[in-house]
């Protein structure tokens, strides 16, 4: 059963438009919500989270919006560079039941055209 | 601060070997946690530990277990290898709070033949 879900396995993006990453999640215990982003041949890289009591939280170009009662949060690119073009995962835990356990989406490769 | 290192980056066995993988956190980092990652599967959660703990368990076969030391580094095992346990195997560290980012290593590429 997959409780994380990026159902889009890739985007497309012109260089300068905004990118948006969706995630959705079954879990209603998840309260913690993290962004990361992979090149190829290395470990991901921590972009943003946003605690459950968010719906929103912005870092530079990078915003995460979370809608609670939907499942589903979102990651926000404006404006995409073409070195944003990478595989990007969303994870969740439930860190309020201190089980420290992280699920990932199965990623979206994001393509930024230049 | 050095990073996560994970060692050996490459590695090739062959079915029924096993295999050990090694990961060093972040200093000062007390929480490892394993994943294995394949492709259209995303990470898989394996196992955390913290202060040598297992603290968490994925849903995987007993043949997959770890380890981890007094100074934090922990040691991942995988017996009697399958050929779909070929795949990269991350390590991520966090200092061990509930709401940590964790910081992950570049992976071991396992090829099983």
């Amino acid at each position: 059963d997959q409780q994380v879900k990026q159902n889009s396995p890739s985007l497309s993006v012109q260089e300068g438009r905004i990118s948006i990453l969706n995630c959705d999640y079954t879990n209603s215990m998840f309260d913690y919500f993290l962004w990361y982003k992979k090149y190829p041949a290395e470990g991901p890289t921590f972009l943003i989270s946003i605690s459950s009591i968010k719906d929103k939280n912005e870092d530079g170009r990078f915003t995460v919006f979370l809608n609670k009662s939907a499942k589903h949060l979102s990651l926000h690119i404006v404006p995409s560079q073409p070195g944003d073009s990478a595989v990007y995962f969303c994870a969740a835990s439930e860190g309020d039941s201190g089980t420290y356990k992280y699920i990932f989406g199965t990623g979206t490769r994001l393509k930024v055209l230049a | 601060k050095a990073g996560v290192t994970q060692t050996p980056r490459y590695l090739i066995k062959t079915r029924g070997q096993q295999v050990t993988l090694s990961c060093s956190p972040i200093s000062g980092h007390r929480s490892v946690s394993w994943y294995q990652q394949t492709p259209g599967q995303g990470l898989q959660f394996l196992f955390e530990y913290f202060s040598e703990t297992q603290r968490n368990k994925g849903n995987f076969p007993g043949r997959f277990s770890g380890r981890q030391f007094s100074n934090s580094r922990s040691e991942m095992n995988v017996s009697t290898l399958e050929l779909g346990d070929s795949a990269l195997y991350l390590c991520a560290s966090t200092e061990g709070g509930p709401y940590n980012e964790q910081f992950f290593g570049p992976g071991t590429r396992l090829t099983v033949l």
